[in-house]
């Protein structure tokens, strides 16, 4: 199974400040024959199930703000929120849909400083 | 607009089996695959397998091939999932999602489903 580590497990960060969490892939989880990297983050409010934010590693959702983004490829991944909002208080998760099983990051909790 | 609406928590004593729903709306049922995922007290996401709800075709992860089974019913736009031998470390929040466009990332998400695993 590919693993997927996050960096850090946990961040806080001032309102209107830049949050950069990362995600290292075990594995490439690039297709060279479509050039698409099978990677995508999520973020989970407590009490609620997760949302997607960002899929082929930096292709935002429709209706998610573009403070979010998302850039890497290959092993090595990166979710920005360019700036930080109250609403942005979460947990945030990658996930490799490369090869199956699918795989989860553990999570980084991202909070208000 | 698109929902998946699950079933109710459930506590179960070791070694039995539960069987959660996932009820479809808001487009066509048949078009896209379901995953289901789980989550422990505390902790991360996990895989557990996919349905093709139309041709109800499945793939599961292997830590639970063997254990898990998952079906669906057009006449009712719903999915199950049916996980059996349960331990108290399958206590966790079920959750079925619908994949986005049959590349296994999840564009919908039901509300989750409490299966505490309890003697």
């Amino acid at each position: 199974d590919i693993v997927m580590t996050q960096s850090p497990d946990s961040l806080a960060e001032s309102l209107g400040e830049r949050a950069t969490i990362n995600c290292k892939s075990s594995q490439s989880v690039l297709y060279n024959s479509n050039n698409k990297n099978y990677l995508a983050w999520y973020q989970q409010k407590p009490g609620q199930p997760p949302k997607l934010l960002i899929y082929w590693a930096s292709t935002r959702e429709s209706g998610v703000p573009d403070r979010f983004s998302g850039s890497g490829s290959g092993t090595d991944f990166t979710l920005t929120i360019s700036s930080l909002q109250a609403e942005d208080v979460a947990v945030y998760y990658c996930q490799q849909y490369y090869t199956s099983p699918s795989t989860f990051g553990q999570g980084t909790k991202l909070e208000i400083k | 607009q698109v929902q998946l609406v699950q079933s109710g928590a459930e506590v179960k004593p070791p070694g039995a089996s539960v069987k959660v729903s996932c009820e479809a709306s808001g487009y066509t049922f048949t078009t896209y695959f379901i995953h289901w995922v789980r989550q422990a007290p505390g902790q991360g996401l996990e895989w557990l397998g996919i349905i093709n709800p139309g041709g109800g075709g499945t793939r599961f992860a292997q830590k639970f091939q063997g254990r898990v089974t998952m079906t669906s019913d057009t006449s009712t736009s719903k999915v199950y999932m049916e996980l059996g031998s349960l331990r108290s470390d399958d206590t966790a929040v079920y959750y079925c999602a619908r994949d986005k466009g049959g590349d296994h990332y999840f564009d919908y998400w039901g509300q989750g489903t409490l299966v505490t695993v309890s003697s």
